[in-house]
């Protein structure tokens, strides 16, 4: 069974802070994995997804994640936050179909 | 070029009515899904079409959600009769391919409230 996490339903940074968002998935081989964002009435937008070749996936607005096969994990960062950052982050894992995370929403702080 | 739309963007109705939501998908995708997240909770896979055809419909709650997409471009979904915990955002989305790694592209959802 394919499962996400996303540790912290809320994360408030300062303007110009390190952001981290978390993400653990449980799957019984190595999944492809994506984040989404999700501006105020707005749909999904797909940020960077990882497909088995590099680990470290760079993605739109200088947001990058890691995935760590030994930690399952792809936590999504960027060094630093700005207001426009502010919107609720999915973390998706997809096997035949998509399995997404209870999404984590972000509060930036000027 | 156009994004995937969806319509309307809130209802409200009551316990026992029929709605139906429907989604215009990026032109030229043969695949459309549809989602659904329950306040609070993730975004659950409801079902897959390509072209007019359902290719996996496993995320369907029960019988009273009716998908369709005749001639293989929007589709609707219809809940009848609507009960309290189909409450939620419905989410469609469109792709071109239907590898693992094609990128979906998601409209804006359906806020349903059942009251």
């Amino acid at each position: 069974a394919q499962s996400v996490t996303q540790l912290g339903s809320h994360v408030s940074v300062s303007e110009g802070a390190l952001v981290l968002l978390r993400c653990n998935y449980s799957s019984s081989v190595p999944p492809y994995l994506f984040w989404y964002v999700q501006y105020p009435n707005q749909g999904l937008q797909l940020l960077l997804k990882y497909t088995s070749a590099a680990t470290l996936v760079k993605g739109i607005n200088g947001f990058e994640a890691e995935f760590k096969k030994s930690e399952t994990s792809f936590h999504l960062t960027k060094p630093s936050a700005h207001m426009s950052d502010a919107a609720e982050y999915f973390c998706a894992v997809r096997r035949n179909q998509f399995y997404f995370g209870t999404g984590t929403s972000l509060t930036v702080i000027p | 070029e156009a994004g995937v739309t969806q319509f309307p963007s809130h209802s409200v109705i009551e316990k026992g009515q029929t709605v139906t939501l429907r989604c215009d998908p990026i032109s030229g995708h043969d695949n459309l899904y549809w989602y659904r997240r329950v306040m609070g909770k993730e975004i659950k896979f409801l079902l897959h079409f390509v072209k007019e055809s359902k290719q996996d419909e496993s995320g369907m709650p029960n019988n009273r959600f009716l998908a369709e997409r005749t001639g293989g471009t929007y589709s609707t979904l219809k809940v009848q009769p609507a009960e309290l915990e189909d409450s939620g955002v419905y989410f469609c989305a469109s792709s071109q391919l239907r590898g693992s790694t094609d990128t979906q592209y998601f409209g804006p959802g359906t806020r349903l409230t059942v009251l």
